[in-house]
């Protein structure tokens, strides 16, 4: 089944303590995505990719980081959580980086991350 | 200026009614448009991708104005599943690269 895959689903975790939220799709998609979901905001963009090895910031990347080793994987590392980044994170890819293709994003579950 | 903007509702409507939702975007340049449907802290699902001919898929019709930086979802005959935040969302290149931007999302109700 085609799909991307996110976890944890749930998290809580204390200040400062490094953590990484995983996100896999088997759809040998180009594009990947990170999101930020806050009461109000909508969702905001943190950083995307447009292949292996070719990141770039979003809307809100401070306290995050990503990798692009694989095509398949794009984990969002936060060294340092701080409260302010509790929130409701998606992963999202799509086939390509065509943007006038009107190609859809698929998501994942999403992760619901507390820091305490 | 956001973006994307879109009215937050919330749309209280009784089923049977037919409801607009509008969006404008302020980047010109952009290339793609959407609109996605999210149900209560779930992951975003795709309604349909609005072209500027226009497109329907059953009670739903999407407009965009290239013109005007508008977008349009109408909705006809709604039902209580239709309860869901509709997000717009519009994808292209601007000053800060290649980016995908949500509007805040339209609240909808609708009620027996």
């Amino acid at each position: 089944e085609a799909q991307v895959t996110q976890n944890p689903r749930y998290l809580i975790t204390v200040t400062g303590k490094k953590l990484t939220v995983t996100c896999s799709q088997n759809m040998n998609h180009e594009y990947m995505s990170w999101y930020r979901q806050d009461p109000g905001l909508g969702l905001r963009q943190i950083y995307y990719s447009m292949n292996v090895e070719v990141t770039d910031k979003g809307d809100v990347p401070e306290g995050y980081k990503v990798s692009r080793k694989e095509k398949r994987n794009f984990p969002l590392i936060l060294e340092s959580p701080s409260p302010n980044q509790t929130s409701l994170y998606f992963c999202a890819s799509s086939l390509s980086t065509s943007f006038a293709a009107n190609e859809k994003l698929f998501f994942g579950s999403g992760t619901q991350l507390s820091v305490l | 200026r956001k973006e994307v903007e879109q009215d937050p509702g919330p749309f209280n409507v009784p089923e049977g009614a037919t409801v607009a939702f509008n969006c404008t975007y302020s980047n010109s340049a952009s290339q793609s448009f959407f609109w996605y449907r999210q149900d209560c802290r779930k992951e975003p699902k795709l309604l349909m991708s609005v072209y500027s001919s226009g497109n329907e898929d059953g009670r739903f019709t999407a407009q965009l104005n290239r013109a005007s930086q508008y977008i349009s979802l109408l909705i006809r005959d709604s039902k209580l599943s239709d309860s869901a935040t509709y997000l717009c969302v519009v994808r292209g290149v601007n000053t800060g690269g290649f980016k995908t931007i949500f509007g805040a999302g339209t609240r909808l109700f609708v009620k027996a």
